[in-house]
């Protein structure tokens, strides 16, 4: 089944201990991107990558790091996570570069930080 | 600054009759528009696009209208059904790989 998995589905952790968000796609897609969804206001872009080795920052990428290594897989990695990084963070990946080119999403990891 | 703006926080309407949900947008440099509804607990799912050289494009229920001129699109599902009730998120998207997305409308159809 295609599909794009993220793990884990919920995490819990506190200021300042390092934490990364797994994401893998099994399309072949290109293109990968990493979204955090705040109430009021919608999905908003931290990465993205347009293929391996190329990433890209989006609206939001403060505070966050990503790497593109092998085609399938899109980690979002918390240095140093806050409170205000409390959110649900979307993994989403795509056939090609293009925004015409549909995004599939994974079904999300709900982070708190306390 | 919000390049793409969904006013409408909600939207409740009877089953059969229609949904219109409205997007506008300020970046002239946006090639495509697209529509994504979410389920709880679900992640995002596609549903319909519709290029920048396009006003309009239809797939069963689902209907979205470009006007460029206003950098306003909408999208139509008629008839509405109960199992539409959802999140709807617009979003806007360059040639480059940026894609960004509206604050989502939650429609609520009632039987």
């Amino acid at each position: 089944e295609a599909q794009v998995t993220q793990n884990p589905r919920y995490l819990i952790t506190v200021t300042g201990k390092k934490l990364t968000v797994t994401c893998s796609q099994n399309m072949n897609h290109e293109y990968m991107s990493w979204y955090r969804q705040d109430p009021g206001l919608g999905l908003r872009q931290i990465y993205y990558s347009m293929n391996v080795e190329v990433t890209d920052k989006g609206d939001v990428p403060e505070g966050y790091k990503v790497s593109r290594k092998e085609k399938r897989n899109f980690p979002l990695i918390l240095e140093s996570p806050s409170p205000n990084q409390t959110s649900l963070y979307f993994c989403a990946s795509s056939l090609s570069r293009g925004a015409g080119s549909p995004l599939h999403f994974g079904n999300g990891t709900r982070l708190t930080v306390t | 600054d919000q390049q793409v703006k969904q006013n409408s926080p909600s939207l409740s309407v009877q089953e059969g009759r229609i949904s219109i949900l409205n997007c506008d947008y300020t970046n002239s440099m946006f090639d495509y528009f697209l529509w994504y509804k979410k389920y709880p607990a679900e992640g995002p799912t596609f549903l319909i696009s519709i290029s920048s050289i396009k006003d309009k494009n239809e797939d069963g229920r689902f209907t979205v209208f470009l006007n460029k001129s206003a950098k306003h699109l909408s999208l139509h599902i008629v008839p509405s059904q109960p199992g539409d009730s959802a999140v709807y998120f617009c979003a806007a998207g360059t040639s480059y790989g940026k894609l960004t997305f509206g604050q989502g409308t939650i429609l609520t159809v009632h039987p």
